[in-house]
C-alpha cells in the first residue's frame, strides 16, 4: 500500500498570501497519477488536480500542482476566502488499494 | 454531471443496508465508479470501484467481504450492499465518478449520505 504524508497538517495563512502544500508519497506514484481535490466543511470533495498538475475543469489558474515520483506540491499562487478548506491528496496509479493523504487545512491566520 | 447518494440511515451493530447512487448526465456504462467514506472528523477512505460494463470490482481491505458492489447500467445507478456493519463503519459515504473505464481519478462526487451504525 502506498501510504501519502501531506505537511505540514494545518497552514495559517491571510488571504493573498501563496500556499504551499506537501505530499510525500512511501513509493513512486505510477505515471503520477496523483490527484489533489478540496473539501470544504459540509460539502463534497471537489477535484483540483490530476496527473500531478492538470487543472480539472473550472479550477481557477491560482492553483497548481507539480512534482514526479515520490514527491508533490500544491501550490495556491494568491490565496482567496474562498480557499479556505481541507486539501487532500490521492494516488490512482496501478497499486490498490487507492489511498488519501491525511489532508491539510488551511485556515485563516 | 450529477450523482445522487440514497439509502443513508442508523444501524444495529451486525445489520445491513444497502446504498444507492443515481448518476446523470454522461455515459453511465463506460465509466468506472466508486464509493469513498469518511468518518466523523477524520479523512477520505477509499473503499471499492467497480469498472465500467463488465470490467472488474476492487475493494479495499477493510469491507472485502462485507460490503458488495454492483451496478446497474439500464438505470445508471451504482448500488453498495453492506452486510456486517460495524460501529467504525460509521461515516459518510460518497458516490462518485471515474474520468475512465478502468479507474482514474474521481472528476465528480455526490453529497454524501450518512450510515451511522449504532445500538
Amino acid at each position: 500500500e502506498i501510504v501519502l504524508t501531506q505537511s505540514p497538517g494545518t497552514l495559517s495563512l491571510s488571504p493573498g498570501e501563496r500556499a504551499t502544500l506537501s505530499c510525500r508519497a512511501s513509493q513512486s506514484v505510477t505515471s503520477n497519477y496523483l490527484a489533489w481535490y478540496q473539501q470544504k466543511p459540509g460539502q463534497a470533495p471537489r477535484l483540483l488536480i490530476y496527473g500531478a498538475s492538470s487543472r480539472a475543469t473550472g479550477i481557477p489558474d491560482r492553483f497548481s500542482g507539480s512534482g514526479s515520483g515520490t514527491d508533490f506540491t500544491l501550490t495556491i499562487s494568491r490565496l482567496e476566502p474562498e480557499d479556505f478548506a481541507v486539501y487532500y491528496c490521492q494516488q490512482y496509479g496501478s497499486s490498490l488499494p487507492w489511498t488519501f493523504g491525511q489532508g491539510t487545512k488551511v485556515e485563516f491566520k | 454531471v450529477q450523482v445522487l447518494e440514497s439509502g443513508g440511515g442508523l444501524v444495529q451493530p451486525g445489520g445491513s443496508l444497502r446504498l444507492s447512487c443515481a448518476a446523470s448526465g454522461f455515459t453511465f456504462s463506460i465509466h468506472a465508479m466508486t464509493w469513498v467514506r469518511q468518518a466523523p472528523g477524520k479523512g477520505l477512505e477509499w473503499l471499492s470501484t467497480f469498472g465500467g460494463s463488465g470490467a472488474t470490482t476492487y475493494y479495499a481491505d477493510s469491507v472485502r467481504g462485507r460490503f458488495t458492489m454492483s451496478r446497474d447500467n439500464s438505470k445508471n445507478t451504482l448500488y453498495l450492499q453492506m452486510n456486517s456493519l460495524r460501529a467504525e463503519d460509521t461515516a459518510v459515504y460518497y458516490c462518485a465518478k471515474n474520468n475512465d473505464f478502468w479507474g482514474g481519478y474521481f472528476d465528480y462526487w455526490g453529497q454524501g449520505t450518512l450510515v451511522t451504525v449504532s445500538s
